[in-house]
């Protein structure tokens, strides 16, 4: 992805804790967003970020440093169906509507 | 039931033969996007439109076009493909997206597309 930097790929076991890592260039940032993302399947919205801060929202946490061009999404007890890959997406104010994907951190769940 | 309708789901051309792939959302929504993913790459943005009659280039729009006739659909447009447009399309689209709003993407079921 343009501008926006995660890891391939990440393994955990199940029960487990993974943060993934997110980071991105901060000039005409508007807005984070984490997307998930099943093989085969379409992605599907997880959270949003604009201000800084932990949002928390069941087994899955998202946090955004604005000043540090820095995300992560932290899931929680992990389970197998959380296998999947993880997207992070910034928004940017250079063009309304223009949002860029990274490419994508590929978690994966074993017993 | 709410919902981004893509077709074909997989479609198999030759080099230069036009072709159009069909996006409808049934969700009012303004704003709407088309995505190519390659692995490696991740998603990356063709074209959006903010609201009818308007669109606008995203990161990879070289070799594509599209319209916004209507609120409810945005076709993709491939005038003469090439081998380097196949890869897996999804059409997107949401309330709104601006400095005041942000919303969440709703996904189409995605075009798997190769071209020989």
């Amino acid at each position: 992805g343009q501008n926006i930097d995660q890891p391939t790929e990440m393994t955990a076991t199940e029960g487990a804790i993974v943060q993934i890592n997110c980071t991105y260039q901060t000039s005409g940032f508007n807005g984070l967003f984490w997307y998930q993302q099943h093989a085969g399947e379409a992605p599907t919205f997880l959270s949003y970020n604009v201000l800084d801060g932990l949002e928390e929202k069941g087994r899955f946490s998202s946090f955004l440093s604005r000043s540090k061009g820095y995300s992560y999404l932290l899931l929680k007890e992990l389970q197998m169906k959380d296998s999947a890959s993880y997207l992070c997406a910034r928004l940017t104010t250079d063009s309304w509507g223009k949002l860029q994907f990274g490419a994508g951190t590929q978690v994966v769940v074993t017993p | 039931e709410a919902q981004v309708t893509q077709n074909p789901r997989y479609l198999i051309t030759v080099t230069g033969k036009k072709l159009t792939v069909t996006c409808s959302q049934n969700m009012n929504h303004e704003y709407m996007s088309w995505y190519r993913q390659d692995p490696g790459l991740g998603l990356r943005q063709i074209y959006y439109s903010m609201n009818v009659e308007v669109t606008d280039k995203g990161d990879v729009p070289e070799g594509y076009k599209v319209s916004r006739k209507e609120k409810r659909n945005f076709p993709l447009i491939l005038e003469s493909p090439s081998p380097n447009q196949t890869s897996l399309y999804f059409c997107a689209s949401s309330f709104r997206q601006g400095a005041a709003t942000n919303e969440k993407l709703f996904f189409g079921s995605g075009t798997q597309l190769s071209v020989l």
